[in-house]
C-alpha cells in the first residue's frame, strides 16, 4: 500500500524559506509515471494546488501555479525517494496545512493517494 | 476567489439526495478537462470520490455519482447518510497551465 508523509519545520520567519520533504513508501518515485504533488489548504479554507513534478523518460519535469512560480521549486530524490517544496519569501498567508500526493500520469488528473497533512506557520 | 466555483453549504435530511455543484468556464471544464471529486471529513486529508467526471474508485459506494456538462460538473449523493458529513471539492485543470480547485462545500446532514 503506498503511503506518503511529510515532514518539515511547523513554524518559518515571515521572509525565510519553507522547506518540506515528502516519503514515499510502499512504491518508488523513480521509474514510475505518476506525478507528485503539492497541495496547501490554509486554516478554515479551501485546497490550493501548488505544483507536481513528474518524469518525462529523460528528465524532471516541474509545472507549478502561475501565482507562486517565482517563489516554488519542486525536487526529487530518488536515493531516498522522497520529493520536496520549497517556498521562498514566506508571509503569513502562506500559513497552511501542507499535503503531498500522488497524481495519475497527466497535469490534469487526480490525486489518489495523499499524506496525512502538516501544519506550517508562518510567524515572527 | 476559487476558479471553480461551489456553493459554500448544502443540506440534506438521512434517506435524501442532494447534488453539489462545480461551475468553471470555457477554460477549464468546458475546454474538456476532467473533474474528480474529493470528500475531506475533518482533520483528515481529502479521499478521491469521483474520478474523471464520473468513475467512482473501488471501495466508494455507488450512492456517489458524478456528471459533468458543459461548463459545470455535479456531485450527486443519494441515500444520505450522517457518515457523509463532510466538505467536497471539485478539481480540474486550467489553460492557464494549473490545477484548479473549487472553494468547497460543506454538507451538513440534517
Amino acid at each position: 500500500q503506498l503511503q506518503l508523509r511529510e515532514s518539515g519545520p511547523g513554524l518559518v520567519k515571515p521572509s525565510e524559506t519553507l522547506s518540506l520533504t515528502c516519503t514515499v513508501s510502499g512504491g518508488t518515485i523513480s521509474g514510475s509515471n505518476y506525478f507528485w504533488g503539492w497541495i496547501r489548504q490554509p486554516p478554515g479554507k479551501g485546497l490550493e494546488w501548488i505544483g507536481s513534478i513528474y518524469h518525462s523518460g529523460i528528465t524532471y519535469i516541474t509545472y507549478y501555479n502561475p501565482s507562486l512560480k517565482s517563489r516554488i521549486t519542486i525536487s526529487v530524490d530518488t536515493s531516498k525517494n522522497q520529493f520536496s517544496l520549497h517556498l521562498k519569501s514566506v508571509t503569513a498567508a502562506d500559513t497552511a496545512v501542507y499535503f503531498c500526493a500522488r497524481q495519475n500520469p497527466c497535469t490534469s488528473c487526480y490525486f489518489n493517494y495523499w499524506g496525512q497533512g502538516t501544519l506550517v506557520t508562518v510567524s515572527s | 476567489q476559487s476558479v471553480l466555483t461551489q456553493p459554500p453549504s448544502v443540506s440534506g435530511a438521512p434517506g435524501q439526495r442532494v447534488t453539489i455543484s462545480c461551475t468553471g468556464s470555457s477554460s477549464n471544464i468546458g475546454a474538456g478537462y476532467d473533474v474528480h471529486w474529493y470528500q475531506q471529513l475533518p482533520g483528515t486529508a481529502p479521499k478521491l470520490l469521483i474520478s474523471d467526471n464520473s468513475n467512482r474508485p473501488s471501495g466508494v459506494p455507488d450512492r456517489f455519482s458524478g456528471s459533468k456538462s458543459g461548463t459545470s460538473a455535479s456531485l450527486a449523493i443519494s441515500g444520505l447518510q450522517a457518515e457523509d458529513e463532510a466538505d467536497y471539492y471539485c478539481q480540474s485543470y486550467d489553460s492557464s497551465l494549473s490545477g484548479v480547485f473549487g472553494g468547497g462545500t460543506k454538507l451538513t446532514v440534517l
